[in-house]
């Protein structure tokens, strides 16, 4: 059982908008910035989102991403065929004293 | 360019040790942290450890903790995982990553290896 959560999957036809939601707590998403994740099955994983909302260079602004209280979002906008892959939320769990992902959000371009 | 290879994974029995290593390229090492995360097969990413720029220091996931010790020789460009008492639960693919800061509990993991397979079994 992850700390944070997310939906197991999530799906729209090409051109369209995804939203994947993270669930934390007052500990995690609460105190602390959250990063999102990019994996390509048979791939590693990769950073697409960091502190809340910033973007790493080479990062099309296609995707994007918020924190609200003990929850944040990542929105990937223009769905195409190569943004199928799984998608993870992290971040510090200061309680804990330990980095924390999502269980994962498969994303489906139908 | 950001090179981080693993190695040191194999296939072993419960209760044994193992040590993965990490060597990184293209980056100035001893200015960030560096984690290892780790994913068994078909399953989602599960954070290990972390050390900061220097050593000083360390976090582990309460799954490994007392069994997993991490360490880093910035002379060497290296990064090291020491697996002990292996449980067949430790089975995973295992992924060194840099970190954006020099502190480990920053968590933004900007770089990541293709990740070396720990395989426990009898």
């Amino acid at each position: 059982q992850s700390v944070l959560t997310q939906p197991p999957s999530v799906s729209a036809a090409p051109g369209q908008k995804v939203t994947i939601s993270c669930s934390g707590s007052n500990s995690n998403i609460g105190k602390n910035y959250v990063s999102w994740y990019q994996q390509v099955p048979g791939t590693a994983p990769k950073l697409l989102i960091y502190d809340n909302d910033k973007r790493p260079s080479g990062i099309p602004d296609r995707f994007s991403a918020s924190k609200s209280g003990t929850s944040a979002t990542l929105g990937i906008t223009g769905l195409q065929t190569g943004d199928e892959a799984d998608y993870y939320c992290g971040t510090l769990d200061t309680s804990l004293n330990v980095g924390v992902f999502g269980g994962g959000t498969k994303v489906t371009v139908l | 360019e950001v090179q981080l290879v693993e190695s040191g994974g194999g296939l072993l029995q419960p209760g044994r040790s193992l040590k993965l290593s990490c060597t990184a390229s293209g980056f100035t090492f001893d200015d960030f942290a560096m984690h290892w995360v780790r994913q068994a097969p078909g399953k989602g990413l599960e954070w290990v450890s972390g050390i900061n720029w220097n050593s000083g220091l360390t976090a582990y996931a309460g799954s490994v903790k007392g069994r997993f010790t991490i360490s880093r020789d910035n002379a060497k460009n290296s990064l090291y995982l020491q697996m002990n008492n292996l449980r067949p639960e430790d089975m995973a693919f295992y992924y060194c990553a840099k970190d954006l800061d020099r502190s480990w509990y920053r968590v933004v993991l900007d770089n990541w290896g293709q990740g070396t397979l720990v395989t426990v079994s009898s």
